[in-house]
C-alpha cells in the first residue's frame, strides 16, 4: 500500500492568484496522477507525472494553467495558476502500487 | 472514448438491507476495474480491484462482479450499516498508462 499526504488540505484564494499543492508519498513510485473533482462531479484526470520527464496532460488541461513538478520518486506539486472561481474543486493526487491506485486526502480549493 | 456510468445516482436504505450498486462502461477493453468509497471531505479509499481476467472479488461484506463483455460491474453490500454511508465510485483503467476513468458515483445513505 501507499500512504499519501497533501498540503494544504484546503485554501480560499482570490481570483488571479496561484496556489501550489504538494503531494508526498511514503514510498518510491514511478507514476503520480493529479485529479480534479468539481462540485457534484466525479474525478477527472488532469495529468500524469513521471519522475524525470515532462508531465502528460489530458485533453482540456494545459501546462500553463496547471504546471506540475516531479523532482523525485516520492514528491510532486501541482500549481493552479491565474485562478478563477471555475477552478474551485477538490484536487487529489494518486499513485499506483500493485495495480491499485491510492489517493491522497485531497485539497479543497475555493476561489472567490 | 471510454465512458463510465453508475446507477442509481443516489440510494437510501434502512440498516441491515442488502443492496447492489451498478456500474457500466462503454469500451470493454479494460485492464481492471476498481470500486472506491469517498467520504465527505476525504480522499478515496480503494475497496476492491478486479482484473480484466477475473469475474469477481470479495472483501468482508462487499462483493464486486465484472462482466467485461457486457461492460458491467456490480458492487453488492450485504447487511448494510450506517457506517457504509458514503459515495461509491467505480473506475476502469486501460491502455499503457493505466489511467483511471471514473464513473459518476452513487451516493449511499444507510438509515439507522
Amino acid at each position: 500500500s501507499a500512504v499519501i499526504s497533501q498540503k494544504p488540505s484546503r485554501d480560499i484564494c482570490q481570483r488571479g492568484t496561484s496556489l501550489t499543492i504538494q503531494c508526498q508519498v511514503d514510498s518510491q513510485v514511478t507514476m503520480m496522477f493529479w485529479y480534479r473533482q468539481q462540485p457534484g462531479q466525479s474525478l477527472t484526470l488532469i495529468a500524469t507525472a513521471n519522475q524525470g520527464s515532462e508531465a502528460t496532460y489530458e485533453s482540456g488541461f494545459v501546462i500553463d494553467k496547471f504546471p506540475i513538478s516531479r523532482p523525485n520518486l516520492t514528491f510532486s506539486t501541482l500549481t493552479v495558476s491565474n485562478m478563477s472561481p471555475e477552478d474551485s474543486s477538490i484536487y487529489l493526487c494518486s499513485v499506483e502500487a500493485v495495480d491499485t491506485q491510492y489517493f491522497g486526502p485531497g485539497t479543497r480549493l475555493t476561489v472567490l | 472514448k471510454q465512458e463510465v456510468t453508475q446507477i442509481p445516482a443516489a440510494l437510501s436504505v434502512p440498516e441491515g438491507e442488502n443492496l447492489v450498486l451498478n456500474c457500466s462502461f462503454t469500451d470493454s477493453a479494460i485492464y481492471n476495474l476498481q470500486w472506491f468509497r469517498q467520504d465527505p471531505g476525504k480522499g478515496l479509499t480503494s475497496l476492491l480491484l478486479i482484473q480484466s481476467s477475473q469475474r469477481e472479488q470479495t472483501s468482508g461484506r462487499l462483493n464486486a462482479s465484472l462482466d467485461k463483455s457486457s461492460g458491467r460491474s456490480t458492487l453488492y453490500i450485504a447487511a448494510s450499516q450506517p457506517g457504509d454511508s458514503a459515495t461509491y465510485l467505480c473506475a476502469v483503467s486501460g491502455g499503457a498508462t493505466n489511467k483511471l476513468i471514473f464513473g459518476t458515483g452513487t451516493l449511499l445513505a444507510v438509515q439507522p
